[in-house]
């Protein structure tokens, strides 16, 4: 089992949908989470953290299920410009800011 | 504003070739590391710092060396280069864990694409 595992995908979705995408993680004791996006062939970059109580920036709401080990990123009203992959990233064991990524899910938004 | 710069941006190299990766950050943060992205596999990671002059071995270390002798600057080292590592580079930093700071984000490079034939 991978430490941090998420759907590959794709998902295919036409603009103004709503998505929404899992991630889980192994262990339990796990400190932050967070998602990331990275464009083809570009750097990944912070898109939200994620916290506990759970919280929303505009179009993006990340939730945190700790008794179930997993994090989730919901897209509303989908955008062309969202088109990417979303990595699920958690400091698994609380060390050194060390984060795991997850192998990300692509998302294509599409007309 | 330039966050986290790599050099180079693209390279070729041949097997047993040597070469240094370098990445400067101007964001003052204390923690730096060195990931490489490969199809499926997702970031992972090389070495890192907590500090200057001070690194330690991340998750696929092997053939790799890398040093932190500025605070602002972290380097990676290729010593004899092999196919099996042509790879995307990414360097990222990151602030010290603290009170009121819990969650740490990174902040990444734009990579540097190698190719080792």
């Amino acid at each position: 089992r991978k430490e941090v595992e998420q759907d590959p995908g794709p998902f295919n979705v036409p603009e103004g949908a709503t998505v929404a995408f899992n991630c889980t993680y192994s262990n339990s004791a796990s400190q932050s989470f967070f998602w990331y996006r990275q464009d083809c062939r570009k750097e990944p970059k912070l898109l939200m953290s994620v916290y506990s109580s759970g919280n929303e920036d505009g179009r993006f709401t990340a939730q945190l299920n700790r008794a179930s080990q997993y994090i989730s990123l919901l897209i509303r009203d989908s955008k062309l410009s969202d088109s990417a992959t979303y990595l699920c990233v958690v400091n698994l064991y609380g060390t050194a800011s060390k984060l795991t990524f997850g192998t990300g899910t692509r998302l294509q938004v599409t007309l | 504003n330039a966050g986290v710069t790599q050099t180079p941006k693209f390279r070729v190299l041949k097997t047993g070739q040597s070469m240094t990766l370098l990445c400067a950050q101007d964001m003052n943060h204390e923690y730096m590391y060195w990931y490489r992205q490969d199809p499926g596999m997702g970031l992972r990671l090389i070495h890192y710092s907590v500090g200057e002059g001070t690194t330690a071995k991340g998750e696929v270390p092997d053939g790799y060396n890398v040093s932190r002798l500025k605070k602002q600057n972290f380097l990676l080292g290729l010593e004899s280069a092999a196919p099996s590592q042509t790879s995307v580079y990414f360097c990222a930093s990151s602030r010290v864990p603290g009170q009121g700071y819990s969650n740490q984000p990174q902040h990444f490079g734009d990579g540097t694409r190698l190719s080792i034939l």
